[in-house]
């Protein structure tokens, strides 16, 4: 079974237009996270969600909208598309692990390489 | 978030030992050292991570020098399966805020057959 789980993987839309991508992760995990990574392979951050709830928002523009319905579930919903957001797009997530010192382990999804025309 | 200086790229035989440095001198006392790294067309993975000692799992070890201001990643005998680009990322932590991963531009890891 795939742990974190994107659809879909690619995704080609034109200008202007409004678009989703889902994830879900079955590790049972609180925390879920998009990371951005542009043409020039840079991976950024963009949101963070601990137990459904927005906890980092890296200035990432109002377009961009997430959503977790649920903890398994972080869904990102950007409208108006422009030609800068073609990136691939990576949601991740993580547990606390508290035995031994206080840190965590992500697990990435495979991404959704969006691109817009 | 700590910053780090990594080799841009690296270039190892098949079958032989891997050393990837990182250096962090501007790491805190609390900062995990965590690798990840990134196979051509996939998500990040996790490698390794440790705080003062080296640690070694089923993938690799860590050896973490004794001011905490480098570290290095040992792949001890690399595969074809090896080549990706490695990052090596010191993490704080705070109260569910700032559990990110800050990534760098990671060295890129060739293994030659």
């Amino acid at each position: 079974d795939t742990a974190v789980s994107q659809t879909p993987k690619y995704l080609v839309t034109q200008m202007g237009n409004d678009k989703s991508i889902k994830c879900e992760q079955n590790l049972g995990h609180d925390t879920m996270y998009w990371y951005k990574q542009d043409s020039k392979k840079f991976l950024k951050i963009m949101f963070s969600y601990n137990n459904k709830e927005l906890i980092i928002n890296e200035t990432v523009p109002n377009r961009f909208s997430p959503k977790s319905p649920d903890k398994a579930h972080l869904n990102l919903h950007i409208n108006s598309l422009e030609l800068g957001d073609s990136a691939v797009y990576f949601c991740a997530s993580s547990q606390v692990e508290t035995s031994g010192g206080y840190t965590d382990t992500q697990y990435f999804g495979p991404g959704t390489r969006l691109t817009v025309l | 978030d700590a910053k780090t200086t990594q080799p841009n790229s690296m270039e190892s035989n098949e079958e032989e030992p891997v050393h990837l440095p990182c250096n962090h001198s501007t790491i805190s006392g609390t900062d995990y050292i965590h690798w990840y790294r990134q196979l051509p067309s996939q998500g990040p993975e996790y490698v390794i991570h440790g705080l003062t000692s080296n640690v070694n799992n089923r993938m690799a070890s860590l050896a973490i020098a004794e001011d905490r201001k480098s570290s290095t990643l040992i792949l001890h005998r690399a595969t074809l399966r090896d080549a990706a680009v490695y990052y090596c990322i010191p993490r704080g932590w705070g109260n569910f805020g700032n559990e990110k991963l800050t990534f760098g531009t990671g060295t890129r890891l060739t293994i030659i057959p």
